[in-house]
């Protein structure tokens, strides 16, 4: 089992649509849970952290946290063209800087 | 503010040389991680640092090593280049462990 898993996806979305990622992890020690965007070519780009259960809302993007179910999601709302991207899931220990990332889901948004 | 800066950004190397990478984090940012990016490995951990001590290894062969000096600068450096070390490296820093990290440019490696 991976230790973060994402579906690869293409995830294909019209224009103004809600797109919706999903992602778990393995580890229940796990602190801290991080979404980054990459556009090809690019470094990934911070979009959302959470720490604690529930919704965490930044624009039109909302972070889901259940650590329960071990279980990430992000819900970009009205996306756009310029969304379309690989949405990687990370998730950070206990007391450490390592990053474990997903294998990140491809989002494509259709005009 | 300026964000985390990785050095040089492209490199072209042959195989055996050895490499060295730069990275300076965002100012007050004590923890710097390392990462290597290939499109069929997708994002793996090398190494994390805090005020100067290696606190996480990632698993990767003894050729890869990294220090981060009193300024909280990093460097990585890879010995006996081989052909699959061919990635995008990424540098990220954090305020503190468990915080939210920023990534660098990154520099781009080609081994020949």
């Amino acid at each position: 089992q991976k230790e973060v898993e994402q579906n690869s996806g293409p995830l294909s979305v019209p224009e103004g649509a809600i797109a919706s990622l999903n992602c778990t992890y393995s580890d229940r020690g796990s602190q801290s849970f991080f979404w980054y965007r990459q556009y090809s070519g690019k470094s990934p780009e911070l979009i959302m952290s959470i720490y604690s259960n529930g919704d965490k809302e930044d624009g039109r993007f909302t972070a889901q946290l259940n650590k329960a179910s071990q279980y990430v999601s992000l819900l970009i709302r009205d996306s756009q063209p310029s969304d379309s991207a690989t949405y990687l899931c990370a998730v950070k220990g206990s007391n450490t800087g390592k990053l474990i990332f997903g294998q990140g889901t491809t989002l494509q948004v259709k005009p | 503010k300026a964000g985390v800066t990785q050095t040089p950004r492209y490199l072209i190397k042959t195989r055996g040389q050895q490499v060295t990478l730069s990275c300076s984090p965002i100012s007050g940012h004590r923890s710097v991680s390392w990462y290597q990016q290939t499109p069929g490995q997708g994002l793996q951990f090398l190494f994390e640092y805090f005020s100067e001590t290696q606190r996480n290894k990632g698993n990767f062969p003894g050729r890869f090593s990294g220090r981060q000096f009193s300024n909280s600068r990093s460097e990585m450096n890879v010995s006996t280049l081989e052909l699959g070390d061919s990635a995008l490296y990424l540098c990220a820093s954090s305020l503190l462990a468990y915080t939210e990290a920023f990534f660098g440019q990154g520099t781009r490696l080609t081994v020949v």
